[in-house]
This record gives C-alpha cells, sequence and structure tokens, in this order.
C-alpha cells in the first residue's frame, strides 16, 4: 500500500490564484482530514470527511473548499489565495471507528507570495 | 476536548530512557489519551494511546496516573531517530470521527 499520498509537495502561489490539494489514500479508510501546521505551532483542522459525500467543517475552514466523491480521495481547494494561507498542509485518514490511529500524508508546502 | 500542558524541549542521552510528561487535569471521563510524534518535516506518526490503564507496545510505554490527570509517555531506549516534536492529545471518540487537536508539543533531542 501507498497509504497517504499528497501532491503536489512544493507549490508557490500569488495572491488571488486558486489552486487544489490533492490527497489519495489506497486503505479504504473512511475518515479523511486536512490540517495546516504553521512555524511554532501545532496542527490545526480545516475540513473533514466521515465518508463519500459528507464533509464538515474543522477550526480553522475559512478560505478553503473540500468534496469527497470518493472514498479515495480528499482534494481541498483555495479558491483566492492569501498570504495567511502560507503553511504546511497535512492530509491524514483513518478506518472507521473512533478508537482508530490517523495516517498522515508527507505534507505540501505552500507559499503565498 | 481537554487541553493538554507539555514542557517545550527535553534532552536525552541516547540508550536511555525518554520520559515525556503531560499534564490533562481537565480531562472527560471518555477522553483517551493519545500521543502522535513529528520528525522534522514529516506528517505526524501514531505512538500509542489509553483511557485508564497503562499500555505498551513496541514502541513506548503510557502511564497514565489513577486521576487520569497526567500521563508519563516512556521510550524505553532512545536513539537518535527518536529526535521529534512529541504530541500528547486527548480527544473523545465521536461520530465525527478523531478529530484531533494538536498543542505545541515536546522537542525531544536524544544525543550521544
Amino acid at each position: 500500500n501507498a497509504g497517504v499520498t499528497q501532491t503536489p509537495k512544493f507549490q508557490v502561489l500569488k495572491t488571488g490564484q486558486s489552486m487544489t490539494l490533492q490527497c489519495a489514500q489506497d486503505m479504504n479508510h473512511e475518515y479523511m482530514s486536512w490540517y495546516r501546521q504553521d512555524p511554532g505551532m501545532g496542527l490545526r483542522l480545516i475540513h473533514y470527511s466521515v465518508g463519500a459525500g459528507i464533509t464538515d467543517q474543522g477550526e480553522v475552514p475559512n478560505g478553503y473548499n473540500v468534496s469527497r466523491s470518493t472514498t479515495e480521495d480528499f482534494p481541498l481547494r483555495l479558491l483566492s489565495a492569501a498570504p495567511s494561507q502560507t503553511s504546511v498542509y497535512f492530509c491524514a485518514s483513518s478506518y472507521r471507528g473512533g478508537l482508530e490511529t490517523q495516517y498522515f500524508g508527507p505534507g505540501t508546502r505552500l507559499l503565498v507570495l | 476536548d481537554a487541553k493538554t500542558t507539555q514542557p517545550t524541549s527535553m534532552d536525552c542521552a541516547e540508550g536511555r530512557a525518554a520520559n515525556l510528561p503531560c499534564n490533562h487535569s481537565t480531562i472527560s471521563g471518555n477522553e483517551y489519551v493519545y500521543w502522535y510524534r513529528q520528525i522534522h518535516s514529516q506528517g505526524p506518526q501514531y505512538i500509542i494511546h489509553g483511557l485508564k490503564n497503562n499500555e505498551t507496545n513496541e514502541m513506548a510505554s503510557l502511564i497514565i496516573t489513577e486521576d487520569r490527570k497526567s500521563s508519563t509517555l516512556i521510550l524505553p531506549h532512545a536513539t537518535l531517530r527518536d529526535t521529534a516534536v512529541y504530541y500528547c492529545i486527548v480527544s473523545v471518540s465521536t461520530g465525527g470521527g478523531n478529530k484531533l487537536t494538536f498543542g505545541t508539543g515536546t522537542q525531544l533531542k536524544v544525543e550521544l
């Protein structure tokens, strides 16, 4: 299994540009999440999904959209990038069940100029 | 979810046990204690979790006090590869899955 994969690894955007961060998992996990990590801070939850067709907001959802059309994929969309969205983005997945551990991807480093 | 308090940093000699403390004095009865770690620039990695009883797996041991207000993660024989930021998280499992809230963690530095 490849586990959780994220693309791209690094991206530079100009203010106002849009882009989609890709996340995929091949473990048939129901739950998927997006986190952001700013320097010197812990991870903060952006959006999450408990299954295909179902998404919900986390702690810091503003400026981001998500959709979950398949179990495998959970893309994160920035419609109009802002410098405040410069961060490292991590995608995570876990099997159905409250105590299952989350598996994290390698991260996408985003710089918005 | 309850908040946690951890020391900002700790040092440990290679081969010795690393004991990482965590305070969670406002933990609720149905909240679990989770430990994750993040090696430089990588995604976080699950280590261990527990509710009341002490737990052990191939990576570490988790000691939870009887009143559940604090816990200690023990790496029995720390190696240089254990240098990482360690996060103590308390979380209740809900229908929405584990929405883990990460604090700033403890930077553990293992040295020769």
